[in-house]
């Protein structure tokens, strides 16, 4: 089955630039998603289409795409940016279809 | 603005089906352009996509839990189900609907509702 693998945590000093990766073998051909999660909410969607911001979401948070492996680089950290992180992407290959997430990042603001 | 709402018993007995419905509001079931989706998250833990339905009701199933889900729509009354049976303790999660774009991205979520699994 298609797995995606991100770290389970990133810590980072408020003001510093946080990156988090997540690997899948089919990203090259899938675009990746990044969720936000903080404890007792909803994911919210940061980035869609491994690059793209939502409105509403700050211009700090970016992603970009390199071969099997997709970033969520958020710069100028603050500390209510500490929350956890999961990428999603889709897997449509042969007969099958699913959706699939990371096991998330917890991001730790110093 | 899009709203979606979780409903359905809080606690379930091991070996019986869990049902919850999902309450749209801001658009429709029956919009073409959009997947309506379930999604779980067991205590502490990640993300599982358990499946989704669109407006001609064609739907996709996690193959992990294919055999014992069902997800269905309800354009009477703009929502749709999902029955989960043969539950056990590992089902406990928090349970999320959602509508998922025809990229397969979630941007708008309910704010999820929790089952537990126990005698």
């Amino acid at each position: 089955s298609y797995e995606l693998t991100q770290p389970p945590s990133v810590s980072v000093s408020p003001g510093q630039t946080a990156r988090i990766t997540c690997s899948g073998d089919a990203l090259p051909k899938q675009y990746a998603y990044w969720y936000q999660q903080k404890p007792g909410q909803a994911p919210i969607l940061v980035i869609y289409k491994d690059t793209e911001r939502p409105s509403g979401i700050p211009e700090r948070f970016s992603g970009s795409s390199s071969g099997t492996t997709v970033t969520l680089t958020i710069s100028g950290v603050q500390a209510e940016d500490e929350a956890d992180y999961f990428c999603q992407s889709a897997d449509n290959s042969g007969t099958n279809f699913y959706v699939v997430f990371g096991g998330g990042t917890k991001l730790t603001v110093l | 603005q899009v709203q979606l709402q979780e409903s359905g018993p809080g606690r379930v007995k091991p070996s019986q089906t869990l049902s919850l419905t999902c309450t749209v509001s801001g658009d429709s079931v029956s919009n073409g352009d959009y997947f309506w989706s379930w999604i779980r998250q067991h205590p502490l833990k990640g993300l599982e996509w358990i499946g989704y339905i669109n407006y001609s009701w064609t739907s996709y199933y996690n193959p992990s839990l294919k055999s014992r889900v069902t997800i269905s729509l309800d354009t009477s009354k703009n929502q749709f189900s999902l029955k989960l049976s043969s539950v056990t303790a590992a089902d406990t999660a928090v349970y999320y609907c959602a509508r998922g774009s025809a990229r397969h991205y979630f941007q708008h979520w309910g704010q999820g509702t929790l089952v537990t699994v126990s005698s």
